[in-house]
């Protein structure tokens, strides 16, 4: 079956725009965590949903960021203002809902660069 | 406070060697713990998985990890390293809800 996709896989943007990520996650996960992978800061926890909610919003670095989850499917991460240390390698993982036991499901991330 | 911290960020060992990469969690409540690998250019996926049954957990391509309350460690580890091991390797913890923070990494380096 389908794996998590996300949307554009690059995006190039200069500082000050905003930027919308998008993720589908795996059919039927209810489960979604966003990610960041910057070099030699593994991945960053930014925030996780299940179904519509989203019990910790704790990583987001500032309130430039916001993510939104809809049907209970697609996310879009959206990140207003960008600037250069935003640069990074965003990644979406899903989740079945089998619990604390249950493995992510990765999807192959968006690299933003801010120019 | 919740953490993992994996040692290391770099690590080589010779081809047939033993691979150890460590990991070590803070948490107040018994956790859900995972490795997963990330080749080269490609995506994270799961080697292993500790879920609170048997201590020691089997997982893909050879390695193994050993869960460790008293050291609240979960190691990685595989007998005899092989090139194709090479790749960047991440601790996963789940603590009480469903939150599931990373460590930073440990990129395996192997020496032909």
């Amino acid at each position: 079956g389908a794996g998590v996709s996300q949307s554009p896989s690059n995006k190039v943007t200069e500082k000050g725009k905003d930027v919308e990520l998008r993720c589908d996650p795996i059919s039927g996960h209810t489960a979604l965590y966003w990610y960041r992978q910057s070099l030699g800061q593994g991945l960053e926890f930014l925030i996780y949903f299940q179904g519509n909610s989203a019990p910790d919003k704790s990583g987001l670095p500032s309130d430039r960021f916001s993510a939104e989850r809809t049907g209970g499917s697609v996310s879009t991460l959206t990140i207003q203002r960008t600037q250069q240390e935003d640069s990074a390698v965003y990644l979406c993982a899903s989740r079945p809902t089998s619990g604390r036991t249950g493995e992510q499901y990765f999807g192959p991330g968006t690299r933003l660069t801010v120019t | 406070a919740q953490s993992v911290t994996q040692l290391g960020s770099h690590v080589s060992v010779s081809e047939g060697a033993l691979v150890l990469l460590r990991c070590n969690y803070s948490s107040s409540v018994p956790p859900y713990l995972f490795w997963y690998v990330q080749y080269p250019n490609q995506g994270l996926q799961l080697l292993l998985k500790y879920t609170s049954a048997a201590t020691l957990v089997k997982g893909i391509n050879g390695f193994e990890a050993e869960f460790k309350k008293s050291e609240t460690s979960f190691h990685l580890t595989k007998p005899s390293a092989h090139m194709s091991d090479a790749a960047e390797y991440f601790c996963a913890v789940s603590f009480r809800d469903d939150k599931i923070i990373f460590g930073k990494g440990t990129r395996l380096h192997i020496l032909p």
